[in-house]
């Protein structure tokens, strides 16, 4: 069965450094999303891409966070600065352009900033 | 789009039918309703999606009523396995509208032996 994949599975880093996260979704789904969950709430949509295009990036802290899909096929979220608060997982989901809704989540990325 | 409101945790015994109600009193014409699964250090996984009346799948049935302020997600015989957080989301799936989904903070079902 097919997965979206995502590295690395855990990151630890010292507040102010940059740390990037990469997600290959799943073959042929053109959108991408990718969520931040802290511990004991639910995700919250950080970016969307179709194909490579930003569809929605309205919650995304544009002053620290970068996403870009530019083949429209993988997707790499960037934070730089690093603050304590951004500790969460993120997670990637893809979904195909008329699936309606139904995304397939990877197993997200557990950020740790120190 | 839609809020959708929840309850926070639900406990039940293994081999009991659960019901888990969502409520979306502001949903859209447009608007679909989906639930997924969320295991502990895992990414949500999808289980059902419906329109209206009553939706099944292998995994869980889903009902909604003729005014579609609410809706009910089954889990027939539950399992240890099955303790997870729920979380049902309302929104417009069409392609033109994009696919975005807001979670909410879900439902956290313990089932105990």
């Amino acid at each position: 069965e097919a997965e979206v994949a995502q590295s690395p599975r855990y990151k630890i880093t010292e507040k102010s450094q940059a740390v990037a996260f990469w997600c290959d979704p799943i073959s042929g789904h053109a959108t991408l999303y990718w969520y931040r969950q802290i511990l004991g709430q639910g995700p919250e949509l950080l970016v969307q891409f179709q194909d490579e295009s930003v569809v929605d990036d309205s919650q995304l802290p544009k002053d620290r966070f970068s996403a870009e899909r530019l083949k429209g096929v993988d997707s790499t979220l960037k934070i730089q600065p690093a603050e304590l608060g951004d500790s969460a997982m993120y997670l990637c989901a893809s979904s195909l352009e008329t699936s309606g809704g139904s995304s397939f989540f990877g197993p997200g990325t557990r950020l740790t900033v120190l | 789009l839609a809020k959708t409101t929840q309850p926070i945790s639900m406990d039940s015994y293994e081999g009991q039918e659960v019901n888990i109600t969502c409520s979306h009193n502001n949903i859209a014409t447009n608007d679909y309703i989906t639930w997924y699964q969320q295991f502990p250090s895992q990414g949500p996984r999808f289980i059902i999606q419906g329109y209206k009346t009553k939706v099944t799948n292998e995994v869980a049935s889903l009902f909604i009523p003729a005014d579609r302020k609410s809706s009910t997600l089954s889990l027939p015989r539950v399992s240890l396995s099955d303790t997870a957080v729920y979380y049902c989301l309302v929104g417009d799936i069409r392609d033109n509208a994009g696919n975005m989904l807001t979670f909410g903070g879900g439902t956290r079902l313990m089932v105990k032996p």
